[in-house]
């Protein structure tokens, strides 16, 4: 059964990089049909989509974060790392890596479907 | 882009039927029909039980059903149980020039 597994620092100061690690088992990161998302959770408010990654290397980021986010993958370890640079307290959230059905239409567009797997989740916090 | 707009809170019932709205506009809801909805218990990760739309991912209770009327859709939950108490977000596909991904702000269900 696939499991996803965030890992990674739970403090990092402010103006330093978050860097996390998500680790895919029991099934295959490398699938024509699947992307792979990291999304935020901040304590007790709601959900935020930070960005999307293909196996081969496309990479789709929310425009909010787009200018401190890199999303990287490395199929031979199964792995998706999250960094985000210039951090502050606004980034302190639990961060959940997730499995979508995402697709190109046929107009070339690409669309986000569902996130139909996801992580336990990692809880950071920014703070010196 | 604004978050897709959810009652922050509803309450019903065991046994009663309860529908939470999701709002949003054009650029999303009303353009695609990509939008999917997930149950967070506290301290649990998110999980998805309607996606594109109506469809329910396998060993999810049919008592789960979602639908879309415009720049609106709607997850009902019937026959509440009190296992359904949880947070519930609303999330679509919101291409404008860019590749966007928008949640709802979320909805606390109470079973009284």
């Amino acid at each position: 059964q696939l499991q996803l597994q965030e890992s990674g620092p739970g403090l990092v100061k402010p103006s330093e990089t978050l860097s996390l690690t998500c680790t895919v088992s029991g099934g295959s990161l490398s699938s024509n049909n699947h992307y792979w998302a990291w999304i935020r959770q901040p304590p007790g408010k709601g959900l935020e989509w930070i960005g999307t990654i293909y196996y081969r290397g496309s990479t789709y980021y929310s425009p909010s974060l787009k200018s401190r986010v890199t999303i990287s993958v490395d199929a031979s370890k199964k792995q998706v790392t999250l960094k985000l640079r210039s951090v502050s307290a606004a980034d302190t959230a639990v961060y959940y890596c997730a499995r979508e059905e995402s697709f190109y239409d046929n107009s070339g567009y690409f669309h986000h479907g569902a996130f139909d797997m996801w992580g336990q989740g990692t809880m950071v916090t920014v703070s010196s | 882009q604004s978050a897709l707009t959810q009652p922050a809170s509803v309450s019903g019932s065991p046994g009663q039927s309860i529908t939470i709205s999701c709002t949003g506009s054009s650029s999303d809801i009303g353009t695609y029909n990509l939008v999917s909805w997930y149950q967070q218990h506290p301290a649990k990760a998110p999980k998805l039980i309607i996606y594109d739309v109506t469809k329910r991912p396998s060993g999810v209770s049919d008592r789960f059903s979602g639908s879309k009327s415009g720049t609106t859709a709607s997850l009902t939950i019937s026959g509440l149980q009190a296992e359904d108490e949880a947070d519930y977000y609303c999330c679509s596909d919101a291409r404008q020039t860019l590749s966007n991904v928008i949640f709802g702000g979320g909805t606390k269900l109470t079973v009284l």
